[in-house]
């Protein structure tokens, strides 16, 4: 079965500092991968996802991941985070079948100081 | 705006009672899928649907029923809630290109 580890369950970062925050799966073949922010309160919003090619993609919000399949990771990183980036990021994979549903790690909570 | 509403937002309810959530999607998608969030937990699927009538279980569907007679909305039902169901639920619409879109949430007690 798929899984997902988010190893940091917090990280605070200074307004205007880089970000990286880490996500590793585990699935047999190349995983469908994505990252979603969520703010307090809210539901779920897409940030970017990994299908094939290129690596690094490119998301909304200045964000982007890089996947490297050698280290099953897709870590998220934005170089220069604002105040309004707090909020909780999960990492998720599909295995593909169309119909599958995600399978998220258990989120990391952003706290930005000033 | 991927078009998907849920109902009620917020809902207190007794242990031992029936509830039911609606899900309700404008976009015509054929995949619909329940999550529930809860703390420590990240969200897991509960219930998943890949069109009308065709549903299929997820990773913790005890407890849970769903049903799925119109394309626009998927039911969850907890058959008699109890207080381990308490969670905030997401409702989710698939598209064709594996993305998946989330409604903003239901919030159920049950005490």
């Amino acid at each position: 079965a798929q899984s997902v580890t988010q190893p940091d369950i917090h990280i605070t970062v200074s307004e205007g500092a880089s970000l990286e925050l880490r996500c590793n799966y585990s699935y047999g073949a190349t995983p469908y991968l994505f990252w979603y922010v969520q703010s307090p309160g809210q539901g779920l919003q897409l940030l970017l996802k990994y299908f094939s090619g290129d690596t690094l993609v490119q998301g909304i919000k200045g964000f982007e991941a890089e996947f490297k399949r050698s280290q099953s990771s897709f870590n998220l990183r934005k170089p220069s985070v604002h105040w309004s980036d707090a909020a909780e990021y999960f990492c998720a994979v599909e295995g593909g079948g169309g119909a599958d549903g995600l399978t998220f790690g258990k989120g990391t909570h952003l706290i930005i100081q000033p | 705006d991927a078009g998907i509403t849920q109902s009620p937002r917020h809902k207190v309810t007794e242990t031992g009672t029936p509830v039911t959530l609606r899900c309700h999607q404008t976009e015509n998608h054929r995949y619909m899928y329940w999550y529930r969030q809860d703390p420590g937990h990240g969200l897991r699927l509960i219930h998943y649907s890949y069109g009308v009538k065709d549903t299929d279980k997820g990773e913790v569907s005890d407890g849970y029923s769903v049903s799925r007679s119109k394309t626009e909305d998927f039911l969850l039902t907890l058959e008699s809630a109890t207080s381990s169901q308490t969670s905030v639920y997401f409702c989710a619409i698939g598209t064709s290109v594996h993305e998946q879109y989330f409604g903003p949430g239901t919030r159920l007690t049950v005490t």
